[in-house]
């Protein structure tokens, strides 16, 4: 069975980087398929952030690009967000999610999801 | 960037009723990629929908979706008291993938 869990800090510092990292089980991020990230600020909608392919691609939403590495970590099959410049409106659940078995592109339905975690931006 | 708006907002009804949910494209869809999540409390989506009508592994027969270019519509026929949560609808035609505002279901 196919299991995603994140893990990073639960309070970051306005203008700082955040790090999450998504351990995955029952599946190898070595397969074709697309590993991504979406987040929630409270009481809000869903926002794709990044999503990274077997080997290496990203992809990025345009509204965030410029503040957002996603990579993969095959050795520990793991992959991980980093999203700079923190402010309070980056205040949410992430998730990190598996897509492509639909599509098979970076453009997919998420079938798979990690619990989430809360990052809270404040001083 | 394709936007995507549901409604209701929220929809109030009983238990065993008939909830239609509906999600407007702002433009066409390609080859209908439209997908229905839905969200309990304190959880993570879960897929429901895939391909407008496609049912996911393991979702219920009540669960239907249909719908092409920019007008879907997710059907739950006869609601159990566990299908009372938020339904996100997500266009992924195209990057970046987008989602909807989602609609409350509650328990009227």
């Amino acid at each position: 069975q196919v299991h995603l869990q994140e893990s990073g800090p639960g309070l970051v510092k306005p203008w700082e980087t955040l790090s999450l990292t998504c351990s995955v089980t029952g599946d190898s991020i070595r397969n074709e398929v697309y590993w991504g990230w979406i987040r929630q600020p409270p009481g809000k909608g869903l926002e794709w952030i990044a999503s990274v392919y077997h080997g290496g691609t990203t992809y990025y939403n345009p509204s965030l690009k410029s503040r957002v590495t996603v990579s993969a970590v095959t050795s520990k099959n793991q992959f991980s967000l980093k999203l700079s410049s923190l402010t309070a409106a980056d205040t949410a659940v992430y998730y990190c999610a598996r897509a492509g078995l639909v599509v098979a592109a970076p453009h997919d339905v998420f079938d798979m999801w990690g619990q989430g975690t809360m990052v809270t931006v404040s001083t | 960037e394709i936007v995507l708006t549901q409604s209701p907002g929220t929809l109030s009804l009983s238990p065993g009723e008939r909830a239609t949910l509906s999600c407007r494209a702002s433009q066409s869809l390609s080859n209908t990629y439209l997908a229905w999540y839905q969200q309990k409390a304190g959880q993570a989506p879960r897929l429901l929908i895939y391909g407008a009508s496609s049912r996911a592994t393991g979702i219920p027969d009540r669960f239907s979706g249909r719908g092409s270019g920019t007008d879907f519509t997710l059907t739950i026929t006869r609601l159990e008291p566990e299908d009372f949560a938020v339904y996100y609808c997500q266009q992924y035609g195209t990057l970046p993938q987008t989602f909807g505002q989602g609609t409350k279901v509650e328990i009227k």
